[in-house]
C-alpha cells in the first residue's frame, strides 16, 4: 500500500531535548515536505527536498533541521525544542512532476512543555 | 512568486444545499491547482485537482471545481452538501512551469448543519 509513515505520531518532550520526527514514503517519490498546522494559520511549509541531498528552507525554517540521506527518508530535526513549536506536523512526498497529487502523512502532535 | 488565499475562514451551509469554498491564487507560470480535505485527527486527502483541459473538474465523494483564469480562482463547489462533508479544506497551488513546492492555503472550515 502506498504510504506516507510518520512517527512518532504522538510526543510530549520538554525545552531543549532534541527530538526527532520520522518520515517514510515507500513510492520513491522524488519531492518531499514537513508542514506544521497551526489553528487559524493553515499549512506552513518548514522545509522541503526536490530529490537526495537537496533541501530548501520553506516559510518558517528557523528551529529545525532536515536531511535527505535517501530518497525515502525525510527526518525532521529539532535540536532544541521550544513552547512555540508545539503543533502538528504533517509530512508529504510527491512524483517531481508539478501535476501529480501530494501525498501526506497522519500527522505528528508535538507538544514541548 | 506562488501565493494561494481562502477569504473565508468558515463557511456554514444547510444540508441539502449548494455550496462553495472560495480559492484564488497567484503563480507565475501555469497554475496546477488542488483541493484537499482534512477530517477531524487525519491527515490530508486528496479531492481533486486542474493540471489543463476543461475548466470543471470532478473529483471525490460528489465535489467539483471550476477554474477561471481570468479571475485567477478555483473555487470548490458541491450541488447538495451533506453532514459529513463538515471537515477543513485546503486549496492549493504549483507552478506547473517548472518542478516546484506546492503552497497551501490557510483552509476553510466547512460545517454543514442538518
Amino acid at each position: 500500500e502506498a504510504q506516507v509513515t510518520q512517527n512518532p505520531r504522538y510526543l510530549i518532550t520538554v525545552t531543549g531535548k532534541k527530538l526527532t520526527v520520522t518520515c517514510s514514503q515507500n513510492m520513491n517519490h522524488e519531492y518531499m515536505s514537513w508542514y506544521r498546522q497551526d489553528p487559524g494559520l493553515g499549512l506552513r511549509q518548514i522545509y522541503y527536498s526536490m530529490n537526495v541531498e537537496v533541501t530548501d528552507k520553506g516559510d518558517v525554517p528557523e528551529g529545525y533541521k532536515v536531511s535527505r540521506k535517501e530518497k525515502r527518508n525525510f527526518p525532521l530535526i529539532l535540536e532544541s525544542p521550544s513552547p512555540n513549536q508545539t503543533s502538528l506536523y504533517f509530512c508529504a512526498s510527491s512524483p517531481l512532476d508539478s501535476g501529480n497529487t501530494i501525498y501526506f502523512g497522519e500527522g505528528s502532535w508535538l507538544t514541548v512543555v | 512568486a506562488q501565493s494561494v488565499a481562502q477569504p473565508e475562514d468558515q463557511v456554514n451551509v444547510a444540508e441539502g444545499n449548494p455550496l462553495t469554498v472560495k480559492c484564488t491564487y497567484s503563480v507565475s507560470g501555469n497554475p496546477y491547482l488542488f483541493w484537499y480535505v482534512q477530517y477531524p485527527n487525519r491527515g490530508l486527502q486528496f479531492l481533486l485537482k486542474y493540471i489543463t483541459g476543461d475548466n470543471l473538474v470532478k473529483g471525490s465523494y460528489g465535489f467539483e471545481a471550476e477554474f477561471n483564469k481570468s479571475q485567477t480562482s478555483f473555487h470548490l463547489k458541491k450541488p447538495s452538501a451533506l453532514v459529513s462533508d463538515s471537515a477543513l479544506y485546503f486549496c492549493a497551488v504549483r507552478d506547473g512551469s517548472s518542478a516546484s513546492k506546492i503552497i497551501f492555503g490557510s483552509g476553510t472550515r466547512l460545517s454543514i448543519r442538518p
